[in-house]
């Protein structure tokens, strides 16, 4: 049972630059969150999805795209990287039951230069 | 909008002695869960401790407690006996039973423990 896995674990964009931020989780958990922590700061809503096929924006969403096209998978893209995306993201995910705590993939750290 | 705020940006302890982290919510919602999350250098998110808002006794983990006050919408963290592995951020989060359940956290407080 891998959990949330999230690649790559690193990267360094160019300004301009696209990408997409991988994330896959093993448990069938219907709901699965996009998060950004600029350094020393707490985690900010970025994208969030309830379900396959259904996705809404968070606290922070200009700039990135989701797609929910499985329950597993839920990728972040960045078009037209900005230095102000410079950041860690962290998907996670849980199940739909009061109080379940989140569970959360080991972050991408992102340096748009 | 649920928002947290944590007033104490950094935050020091002598090892094996108590430290409190505060936090602050504010909700309209009368059913709700509170987190708090340990994230060492790894950048590992880890559960410390939940808090049922309908429960009145406070939460209890080990050397982990809460002092949670409802009506003063105030969810502390008390760290006993600090251990050198407790030095990480901190964060309080917020979880509705509503909707989406999305997880507010709040800004974080850095732990330091000195030997």
């Amino acid at each position: 049972n891998a959990g949330v896995t999230q690649t790559p674990k690193f990267r360094i964009l160019k300004i301009g630059q696209s990408m997409t931020l991988q994330c896959t989780q093993d448990m069938n958990h219907n709901y699965m969150y996009w998060y950004r922590q600029d350094p020393g700061m707490g985690l900010k809503l970025i994208y969030y999805s309830v379900g396959a096929g259904i996705t809404d924006k968070g606290e922070v969403p200009n700039g990135y795209n989701v797609s929910r096209s499985t329950t597993e998978d839920f990728p972040l893209r960045l078009e037209l990287a900005a230095p102000s995306q410079t950041s860690v993201y962290f998907c996670a995910s849980t199940v739909r039951r009061d109080g379940e705590k989140l569970f959360f993939g080991s972050g991408t750290q992102l340096s748009v230069l | 909008a649920q928002t947290v705020t944590q007033s104490q940006p950094e935050m020091s302890v002598q090892e094996a002695e108590t430290v409190t982290l505060s936090c602050t919510y504010d909700t309209s919602e009368s059913d709700y869960y509170l987190f708090w999350y340990k994230q060492p250098p790894s950048r590992q998110m880890i559960l410390v401790i939940r808090q049922e808002a309908y429960k009145q006794q406070n939460a209890t983990e080990n050397r982990f407690s809460v002092n949670f006050q409802k009506a003063a919408k105030s969810f502390s963290l008390k760290i006993s006996d600090s251990q050198l592995g407790d030095a990480a951020m901190y964060f309080c989060a917020y979880r509705g039973i509503q909707g989406a359940q999305k997880l507010v956290f709040g800004q974080g407080t850095r732990l330091t423990i000195n030997p």
